[in-house]
């Protein structure tokens, strides 16, 4: 039971260029959440799926798109990454939005030079 | 948009010493969560707590929500190392949405 995967763990992106950092749960839960963690700043939601086909935006969308490509999956990418992108991002995912335990993947750690 | 402040923002103890975070909504909250996680790793779900004035104990530490569920703490009795970590509360958004809004969180670091 592999839980919550992100992909991929470690990326180097140089400004300008774009990527897709990819999240997948096995647990059939329905919500999925884009989270970027910076130092002193916590866990600051991004992107927010309630179900499959729907999105919403959390406290720092710029920069950024998704696609909830089905029930399992939820990407998240950067059109344009710019140095202010680079962060830890972690993908997380609950069986029905914000009152259930939350599961997290292991973290795609992302630099922008 | 809702806010959850928590306090403080890093913690220095030594071992055998106990430690507090507090966390705080500017809203009404209808659960709050608190995750743990270790250093270079992912949060993990410590505990929820939906009811008024609730508190409920893991070992050593011990969950409390407040009476007008605004505000929440963790405490943790004679610290350990294994104890080291981030301590996050996290709580729902406004508007009932289903986002999962997290507070800074709270790093301790314990002496040995």
């Amino acid at each position: 039971n592999a839980g919550v995967t992100q992909t991929p763990k470690f990326q180097v992106l140089k400004t300008g260029q774009s990527m897709t950092l990819q999240c997948a749960q096995d647990m059939n839960h329905n919500s999925m959440y884009w989270y970027r963690q910076d130092p002193g700043m916590g866990l600051r939601l991004i992107y927010y799926s309630a179900s499959e086909g729907t999105t919403d935006k959390g406290e720092v969308p710029n920069g950024y798109n998704v696609s909830r490509l089905n029930k399992r999956e939820f990407s998240l990418r950067l059109e344009s990454a710019a140095p202010s992108q680079t962060s830890v991002y972690f993908c997380a995912s609950t069986i029905q939005g914000a009152r259930a335990e939350a599961f997290f993947g292991q973290g795609t750690r992302l630099t922008v030079v | 948009g809702q806010q959850v402040m928590q306090i403080p923002q890093y913690q220095h103890v030594q071992e055998g010493e106990d430690f507090t975070t507090y966390c705080n909504s500017s809203t009404t909250l209808s659960n709050i969560q608190w995750y743990k996680q270790r250093p270079g790793g992912h949060p993990v779900f410590l505990i929820q707590l939906v009811k008024s004035g609730e508190v409920k104990k893991q070992k050593r530490l011990t969950f409390q929500f407040g009476e007008a569920k605004k505000n929440s703490s963790l405490h943790i009795t004679a610290t350990q190392t294994t104890d080291v970590g981030t301590y996050f509360c996290a709580g729902p958004g406004s508007s009932n949405t289903g986002k999962l809004i997290f507070g800074q969180g709270t790093t301790l670091q314990v002496k040995p």
